[in-house]
């Protein structure tokens, strides 16, 4: 299961930052948290990750508190094209493959 | 940019058939994965593969599912005999790291069986 908690459903508008919170409350010291995002029923894309360090990158930014046991993901500039489901996952990035468990996420609506 | 492509985008079989769904990853990545979803569900992981062997599988992936690698770009999923739950849509993806780094989805390949 999932090991991670998100709001079923956010709203945001059109040029506005889009801030997605998620719980990992039981995180591990040795599992890092990534954001992939789900368009319409394409294939997941990967958005970014981190450990504990706040990351940034061209699509968004990754503020994990210091405790570890949340995270949110900022869309600075919220498009139309970011309406998406949106999937906090935890994974140990010291095993061999990437067998992502992707929970319900969040879904994302961004309107004009 | 390099992407993931899947072939076919639709396939409807009858219970019962064979299916092939086939991917071609990025020319480049070591590691390769199938997973699907079911409509309405989560995305699911069925397997991984590396060094033209399996590392990992779920429970979903029994003896009816097989992964195979035939030449040095392809990459297929075997349905050896579809069940109505097989319906679903079905991601490859792939990527260059086994531990870390992003994975690369392709666009998906949905399997309705009637």
């Amino acid at each position: 299961d999932a090991k991670t908690t998100q709001p079923p459903s956010m709203d945001c508008a059109e040029g506005r930052a889009a801030n997605l919170p998620c719980n990992h409350s039981t995180i591990s010291g040795n599992e890092y948290v990534y954001w992939y995002r789900q368009i319409h029923s394409q294939g997941p894309q990967y958005i970014i990750h981190g450990l504990k360090n706040n990351e940034t990158n061209e699509m968004a930014s990754l503020i994990i508190t210091e405790d570890r046991k949340s995270s949110t993901l900022i869309l600075p500039h919220a498009t139309l094209r970011d309406t998406a489901v949106y999937y906090c996952i935890v994974r140990p990035l010291n095993t061999g493959f990437q067998k992502l468990v992707f929970g319900t996420g969040t879904r994302l609506l961004v309107s004009p | 940019e390099p992407e993931v492509t899947q072939t076919p985008s639709h396939q409807v079989t009858q219970m019962g058939q064979e299916v092939i769904l086939r991917c071609v990853p990025i020319s480049n990545h070591l590691y390769f994965y199938w997973y699907r979803q079911i409509l309405g569900q989560k995305v699911e992981f069925l397997v991984s593969f590396y060094n033209n062997e399996i590392s990992e599988k779920s429970e979903i992936f029994d003896d009816q599912f097989s992964v195979e690698r035939p030449d040095g770009s392809n990459f297929t999923l075997k349905i050896r005999s579809t069940k109505l739950e097989d319906s679903a849509m079905y991601f490859c993806a792939s990527s260059y790291t086994g531990g870390g780094g992003e994975l690369f989805f392709g666009e998906g390949s949905r399997l309705t069986v009637l």
